[in-house]
């Protein structure tokens, strides 16, 4: 099983509708969470972190469900620009000098007009 | 104007060849990363460093090698001895101690001939 496990999409979806994604991870000692938006060729850049009562920033909310061991990412009145693929990324932070961060495979969206 | 820098953008082995993939860092950062992304895969860590002159190995290290002699420069070089090298290699680094977000360089594509 992998450490951290995503659709791989595509998730195709109209202008303005409203997308989300679930990530699960395998290791229950995980302390930090994160999305991460990656465009085709370019370096990943954060999109937020992951809070345990959950966060909002504009048009996009993040969700933790520590007993399931999940995270979800929630993308409202979708833009075009927001086609991209986004990554899950989980700290488990037991090894205090690696502070080793795990990524999903990652959940492509194509948003079309 | 702040940043990492990663050089080459594009990179091309041949066989049997070492090649060295450059990242400088300008923002005072003590830990630095390599990882490796495969088409459809999440990324891979290969090397990381947490302070001058000291390094460890990540999750697939074989067929690779680093240095740290400055802090603001971490090399990777990828040896003869690695495969499959085609692959996109990103360098990050990671700011203070408690912060979890990572900066990327916007990567280097080697390829094989």
């Amino acid at each position: 099983r992998k450490e951290v496990e995503q659709d791989p999409g595509p998730f195709n979806v109209p202008e303005g509708a409203t997308v989300a994604f679930n990530c699960t991870y395998s290791n229950s000692a995980s302390q930090s969470f994160f999305w991460y938006r990656q465009d085709c060729r370019k370096e990943p850049k954060l999109l937020m972190s992951v809070y345990s009562s959950g966060n909002e920033d504009g048009r996009f909310t993040a969700q933790l469900n520590r007993a399931s061991q999940y995270i979800s990412l929630l993308i409202r009145d979708s833009k075009l620009s927001d086609s991209a693929t986004y990554l899950c990324v989980v700290s488990d932070n037991m090894d205090t000098g690696r502070r080793a961060l795990t990524f999903g495979s990652g959940t492509r969206l194509q948003v079309q007009p | 104007d702040g940043g990492i820098t990663q050089s080459p953008k594009y990179l091309f082995r041949k066989e049997g060849q070492n090649v060295t993939l450059s990242c400088e860092q300008n923002l005072n950062h003590d830990a630095m990363y390599w990882y490796r992304q495969d088409p459809g895969q999440g990324l891979r860590l290969i090397y990381y460093s947490q302070i001058v002159n000291d390094f460890q190995k990540g999750d697939i290290a074989e067929g690779y090698s680093v240095s740290r002699e400055k802090k603001e420069s971490f090399p990777l070089t990828v040896t003869s001895a690695q495969k499959n090298p085609t692959a996109f290699y990103l360098c990050a680094t990671k700011g203070r101690e408690g912060n979890e977000k990572l900066f990327f360089g916007s990567g280097t594509q080697l390829s094989v001939l």
